[in-house]
């Protein structure tokens, strides 16, 4: 167990919706990561922030957008959903001067039908 | 052209054979190098890091980069069955770009009784 949760496990939605996935760092861990993982194009970087703030941005689709709170939690909303969305997303976090530690979480499995 | 690539295997080999996983990359910007084991349906899980050149030892599993050859590889000893699983090289820059990890593809292991 990473210590970094994801919620929820699955979800299954239709084309053109909204969804909402969450994420929780590691206890102390300020950078949280959005990852994005298909068959086809392996583990993409969609993007990061740092203690609140928009810290690096990756292959991140403009219909996508992310937020971290004050408690550090760490939102991804995927708006007009498509069939190529379907993927598995990860969230990871990482602490401070730990540059190349990243921990993953168990993923959110979103299938778009 | 990918600015990693990795060899999709499957890679099948008998219980105790040694396993050689390897990554090219064309970014002569990376310094950070990454090992990570993925089950199926869980989160990417950090094996083993390496800054620039050298070996990286940690029980049976020994990492080594060569930068002027810009090639990393992974070398498990005594492979067990429970190292069945994909194998994911990740890499850095020393600065810039937030903490953003480019992965390989990923390599899939299969250690048989």
């Amino acid at each position: 167990d990473s210590g970094v949760t994801q919620t929820p496990k699955h979800l299954i939605t239709a084309t053109g919706q909204r969804v909402t996935l969450r994420c929780s760092p590691r206890s102390g861990d300020l950078s949280v990561y959005w990852y994005q993982q298909s068959l086809d194009q392996g583990l993409q970087f969609l993007i990061q922030y740092y203690n609140g703030e928009e810290r690096a941005k990756g292959n991140i689709l403009e219909r996508f957008s992310a937020q971290q709170f004050p408690d550090l939690h760490s939102e991804l909303n995927l708006s007009s959903l498509e069939l190529g969305d379907s993927a598995l997303y990860f969230c990871a976090s990482s602490a401070e001067g730990r540059l190349y530690e990243q921990y993953f979480g168990p993923g959110t499995r979103l299938t778009v039908t | 052209q990918k600015e990693v690539e990795q060899d999709p295997g499957p890679l099948s080999v008998p219980e105790g054979a040694i396993v050689s996983l390897n990554c090219t990359y064309s970014n002569s910007a990376f310094q950070y190098f990454m090992w990570y084991r993925q089950y199926s349906r869980k989160g990417p899980e950090l094996l083993m890091y390496t800054y620039s050149s050298g070996n990286k030892e940690d029980g049976r599993f020994t990492a080594q980069v060569d930068k002027s050859s810009k090639y990393i590889s992974l070398f498990i000893r005594d492979s067990q069955p429970s190292d069945s699983a994909t194998y994911l090289c990740a890499m850095r820059g020393l600065t810039g770009g937030g903490n953003k990890l480019t992965f390989g593809t990923g390599t899939q292991l299969k250690v048989e009784l």
